[in-house]
């Protein structure tokens, strides 16, 4: 199986800071890869698919680059309803597999 | 509305089975996969297994293969996760998840459904 790894898996920041969290994986996956946030107790949503795509509805100081094996999600001017948990997974290949995830927190 | 709708929470025994549910409505439920995901308390997400509906073709994460069954019931637009004997590592919040298509292309996984609990504790 194709093994995604994510960094950091937790990360402080202030409102108005840009992020940047990190996805490796461990084989060519093209840009087969989407990014998902999660807040607690809520199911994840989709931010950006195809590496690079914004899903619609989501605002555009979210962005994703990269392709092959490595990935980013920016976040270019924090917000406080962006404090949450993220997680990549790619679909390239069976079976699809996400990061661990990265925690952002306010400092 | 395009929807995914669980079951609601459960409590079993160790050894018990269990059979939990995912309706789809709003779409045509045989025209998309539907993948289920686990997150046990306080972790990250995991990759189960995806089926698709209309010839319930499924795929198993090696984790989870032997494990559950993924199984679809297409009369009735409904997918099901099960377990022939649950164990405590069991425990944990299951969703299930659809992916989008647009022109013959893969736009992630945009639909979920709300989670179900399942609790296995003697």
């Amino acid at each position: 199986a194709i093994q995604m790894t994510q960094s950091p898996s937790s990360l402080s920041a202030s409102v108005g800071d840009r992020v940047t969290i990190a996805c490796r994986a461990s084989q060519g996956i093209r840009n087969d890869l989407g990014w998902y946030q999660q807040k607690p107790g809520k199911a994840p949503k989709l931010l950006i698919y195809a590496a690079s795509s914004l899903q619609s509805g989501v605002p555009s100081r979210f962005s994703g680059s990269g392709s092959g094996t490595d990935f980013t999600l920016t976040i270019s001017s924090l917000q406080p309803e962006d404090f949450a948990t993220y997680y990549c997974l790619q679909d390239n290949k069976y079976p699809y597999t996400f990061g661990q995830g990265t925690k952002l927190e306010i400092k | 509305d395009v929807q995914l709708v669980q079951s609601g929470a459960e409590v079993k025994n160790p050894g018990e089975s269990l059979k939990i549910s995912c309706q789809g409505s709003g779409y045509s439920f045989t025209s998309y996969w539907i993948g289920w995901v686990r997150q046990m308390p306080g972790k990250g997400l995991e990759w189960m297994g995806i089926i698709y509906p209309a010839d319930s073709d499924t795929k198993y994460s090696p984790a989870f293969q032997g494990q559950v069954t993924i199984s679809a019931d297409k009369s009735i637009g409904t997918a099901y996760l099960q377990w022939s004997s649950l164990k405590a590592s069991d425990t944990a919040m299951y969703y299930c998840t659809r992916p989008n298509y647009i022109s013959g292309f893969f736009h992630g996984f945009d639909l979920w459904g709300q989670g179900t609990v399942v609790t296995v504790s003697s």
